[in-house]
């Protein structure tokens, strides 16, 4: 199976600074039709998974514009301009391009 | 809107069978243009998709290998559900269960889940 690694692990961001979080994939998750499938989540405490982005970078409907996505191949950033309280949890990538869906380990934000 | 909501027990005896149903409204089990999977996430697995269920003028299932041979997920189109069973569950089988829809040509891009169900197997 492709092996799906986030980093880091936690991090701690002061309210109104930058945060990036990094997730990588063993194998290029390129699909033969040319797309990528790699899908960002964010879940809060005692919440279910909330889809922010799929295809690398399509924000979801309602996600605000501070939350971008960027990569290729096997490296793939989800970054938010300007943290916000309500930013605070578990963030997740998901890998579809290849079987099974593998999901990464999460990285925990905090609010400094 | 499409909404998932889950029910079934939070405690399930060792070598028992684990039963979760997912009610859905805003869309059918039986739509051409989606899949109903079943993930779990537990401290020491994580986030770890199941199974999923979905229909193509017939009925097909795919199944994790890590429980294949233990796992059903089955549609019931009256009440428009769909449901997991797990079968001689263990304690490593503890863990909050997700109902989740997946739109096709999306590649497991999941956009609906449900509230989740912490299942504790123990005696």
């Amino acid at each position: 199976d492709v092996v799906v690694t986030q980093s880091p692990l936690s991090l701690s961001v002061p309210l109104g600074q930058p945060a990036s979080i990094s997730c990588r994939s063993s194998q290029s998750l390129l699909y033969h039709d040319g797309n990528t499938y790699l899908t960002w989540y964010h879940q809060r405490p005692g919440q279910s998974p909330r889809r922010l982005i799929s295809q690398v970078s399509n924000r979801d409907s309602g996600v605000p514009d501070r939350f971008s996505g960027s990569g290729s191949d096997t490296d793939f950033t989800l970054k938010i301009t300007s943290v916000e309280a309500e930013d605070v949890g578990v963030y997740y990538c998901l890998q579809g391009s290849h079987w099974p869906p593998i999901f990464g380990g999460g990285t925990k934000l905090e609010i400094k | 809107q499409v909404q998932l909501q889950q029910s079934g027990p939070g405690l399930v005896k060792p070598s028992q069978t684990l039963s979760l149903s997912c009610v859905i409204s805003g869309d059918s089990v039986s739509s051409t243009s989606v899949i109903w999977n079943w993930i779990r996430q537990s401290p020491s697995r994580g986030l770890e998709w199941l199974g999923r269920i979905y229909y193509r003028s017939t009925w097909h299932n795919n199944y994790a290998r890590s429980v294949e041979g233990r796992i059903t997920i089955n549609p019931d189109t009256s009440k428009n559900q769909f449901s997991l069973q797990l079968h001689s569950v263990t304690p490593d089988d503890t863990a909050v269960y997700y109902c989740v829809r997946d739109v096709h040509g999306t590649y497991n891009s999941y956009d609906y889940w449900g509230q989740g169900t912490l299942v504790t197997v123990a005696s």
